[in-house]
């Protein structure tokens, strides 16, 4: 079984440019999450879609940040324009469906982000 | 609001010798408390979960018990060896308002065990 696919692995830019990053999760998978992961933190949650409707983006800085899962599947986290803050890896996760307490997320390898 | 507190790392061990990382927590209700890895180079997976008070998790030779009274959930392992070598990170889930499944993290702890 393909796990949860993210690209690009790396990027850099200069703040005030945009990046994006992309999420393929697990087949079958109807919640899908973006976390912000901060150099000696833990993953903080961005975005949760059910499908492709937002469930909680309470903590998506929705001046810079959007993201969308249009059709359901992929999605895409977009940042624009970037602050230094925002240096960090974006992990992507998805889940069977977003049921209380089934716990069991499955993680992509994570899009580091270094803004300059 | 709900949150996860863990030892700090790193953590350096010996091959064989005994884990543990500490892990509590504060929340309303009743979450379950989990226990994921992130091996270099990988993405996080789940190592364990306990979904109610006195509940043991338990995989790869690693356990953690959900302890309500104390509200804690440390992670042990009795033999720890160098592919254990790992950051360990402790969370547990938010239920929201329409029982979203969000997970809420500590902030690691790194494992290194040296042969």
């Amino acid at each position: 079984e393909a796990g949860v696919a993210q690209s690009p692995r790396y990027k850099i830019i200069e703040k005030r440019q945009s990046v994006a990053f992309w999420c393929n999760p697990i087949s079958g998978h109807a919640t899908l999450y973006w976390y912000q992961q901060i150099l000696g933190q833990g993953p903080k949650l961005l975005i949760q879609f059910q499908n492709n409707g937002v469930v909680d983006d309470s903590q998506l800085p929705k001046d810079r940040f959007s993201a969308e899962r249009l059709k359901g599947v992929d999605s895409t986290l977009k940042i624009q324009p970037a602050k230094l803050e925002d240096s960090a890896v974006y992990l992507c996760a998805s889940s069977w469906r977003g049921n209380a307490n089934t716990g069991e997320l499955f993680f992509g390898e994570g899009s580091r982000l270094t803004v300059l | 609001g709900n949150s996860v507190t863990q030892m700090e790392g790193p953590v350096t061990l010996s091959e064989e010798a005994f884990l543990t990382i500490n892990c509590t927590y504060t929340a309303t209700g009743y979450p379950s408390l989990f226990w994921y890895v992130q091996y270099p180079g990988e993405g996080l997976q789940l190592l364990l979960k306990a979904t109610k008070a006195d509940d043991k998790g338990s995989n790869k030779g690693f356990e953690a018990t959900y302890r309500k009274e104390t509200t804690s959930f440390h992670l042990e392992k009795g033999s720890v060896q160098v592919s254990d070598s790992a950051v360990y990170f402790c969370a547990l889930s938010d239920v929201g308002g329409g029982a979203t499944n969000k997970l809420i993290f500590g902030t690691g702890t790194l494992l290194a065990v040296q042969p």
